[in-house]
């Protein structure tokens, strides 16, 4: 049984291109939640998704920010005209309802030059 | 203020000593506890989980939570250097939707 799988695990991007994270669920899980971590920092949340819902995004920037969790396929973060204080490692985990235990994938480090 | 305080060390032991590591919150309805590991380069993976007051043990690790202090605790026995990672707590409530609450991680070195 395969876990949260984040691809790609290192992207590079120059200011003012597109960035798009991509998570794939642990099977069966149906909740995925996408944070952001800078270095020697917690987790800071982003979003919320249910499978072609978006629960919360109250941690998610107004601007430039966007996520979906399709009905089929894979969850996706999609970052607008990337900047350089975009650049962080972006997890997503996911779980079988609201409340349970989170399972997280390795990661994408987005580093933007 | 922020609602979960982790020192975020290093902290530096050497192997074999029992470790301690701390959070303190500031929201008296966090009823959901959880310690994470994460290590270099990895995302987050669950330790503990532990749901209102008491103590929780499973091999080496022991997680305490003490509503009364807003405190809880992760120990480590017999530490290995494997342990070397980060630490992050991490607490929530049923009223904020679950959405979980994270400390800033404490770094520990296990050191040989």
């Amino acid at each position: 049984n395969a876990g949260v799988m984040q691809n790609p695990r290192h992207l590079v991007r120059r200011r003012g291109q597109e960035a798009r994270l991509r998570c794939s669920p642990m099977k069966g899980h149906s909740h995925v939640y996408w944070y952001r971590q800078l270095p020697e920092e917690g987790l800071k949340f982003m979003v919320y998704l249910q499978k072609e819902n978006i629960i919360d995004e109250s941690g998610m920037p107004k601007e430039r920010f966007s996520a979906e969790f399709p009905k089929e396929g894979p969850s996706i973060l999609r970052i607008q005209q990337v900047v350089r204080g975009d650049s962080a490692a972006y997890f997503c985990a996911s779980t079988t309802s609201r409340g349970e235990k989170l399972f997280f994938g390795s990661g994408t480090q987005l580093s933007v030059l | 203020q922020k609602e979960v305080e982790q020192d975020p060390g290093p902290l530096s032991v050497p192997e074999g000593a029992i470790v301690s590591l701390n959070c303190t919150y500031s929201n008296s309805a966090f009823q959901y506890f959880m310690w994470y590991r994460q290590y270099s380069r990895k995302g987050p993976e669950l330790l503990m989980y532990t749901y209102s007051s008491g103590n929780k043990e499973d091999g080496r690790f022991t997680a305490q939570v003490d509503k009364s202090s807003k405190y809880i605790s992760l120990f480590i026995r017999d530490s290995q250097p494997s342990d070397s990672a980060t630490y992050l707590c991490a607490m929530s409530d049923v009223d904020s939707n679950y959405q979980l609450i994270w400390g800033a991680g404490t770094k520990l070195i296990i050191k040989p």
